[in-house]
């Protein structure tokens, strides 16, 4: 079935600094979202990205396709960039979701 | 509305008993999809929505789970004899569904304890 594997699983910043989480997935795809949840617990839709790069402020993400894997890119960590970041990949009918990168931005 | 409501916001119940949790999408919105997130599962697809059709209902456990859409607006998902396992955050999105541009909002969530 689709699997989705992102890393690292946990991630300790200070404010300031950069990162790159990395999203793999096990099929083509049409579809794939990255997401924030805040410690609150919403989910926030961060981008639909199933090629290519776009970037949004201090974030920006790109898609492979063809190697199947998908970047997001933290520049200038904030304290509220904390939270879980989930890939999500699959069709318009279904995402599949990664286990999450989990996030913490120190001061 | 604005964005994805989602009623109770907190449930408990006791095993053995039906829940009902609501869920009212941004207007316009065609597609709607129901996710379960629990400690030990991660983020569980469950069921979508287009309009008040469920093309794919492939994530829903057991024969307990149901939903329906009617309107092709508000959704409502039915837990049939809560078990302990139930336990979970049962969050809905909504999507405009147009090519190319999917993107999924997701509601609060309704948090459901089965003790």
């Amino acid at each position: 079935g689709i699997q989705v594997e992102q890393s690292p699983p946990d991630l300790i910043l200070q404010e300031g600094a950069n990162s790159t989480l990395r999203c793999n997935f096990s099929d083509s795809v049409n579809n794939l979202q990255w997401f924030h949840q805040n410690p609150w617990g919403q989910l926030i839709n961060l981008f639909y990205i199933p090629s290519g790069t776009k970037q949004n402020g201090r974030l920006s993400a790109t898609t492979v396709a063809t190697e199947r894997y998908s970047l997001l890119y933290i520049s200038s960590s904030q304290t509220t960039d904390s939270g879980v970041y989930f890939c999500a990949f699959g069709t318009a009918s279904k995402l599949t979701f990664g286990t999450g990168t989990r996030l913490q931005v120190t001061l | 509305g604005a964005g994805v409501s989602q009623s109770p916001s907190n449930k408990v119940t006791e095993k053995g008993k039906d829940v009902e949790l609501r869920c009212d999408p941004i207007s316009g919105h065609t597609a709607l999809y129901w996710y379960r997130q629990s400690l030990g599962q991660g983020l569980e697809f469950l069921i979508y929505f287009q309009g008040n059709s469920a093309p794919d209902k492939s994530g829903l456990p057991s024969d307990r789970f149901s939903a329906e859409r009617t309107g092709g607006s508000v959704s409502t998902l039915t837990i049939q004899r809560t078990q302990q396992e139930d336990s979970a955050v049962y969050l809905c999105a909504s999507s405009s569904n147009r090519a190319g541009a999917n993107v999924l909002t997701f509601g609060a969530g309704s948090r459901l304890t089965v003790l």
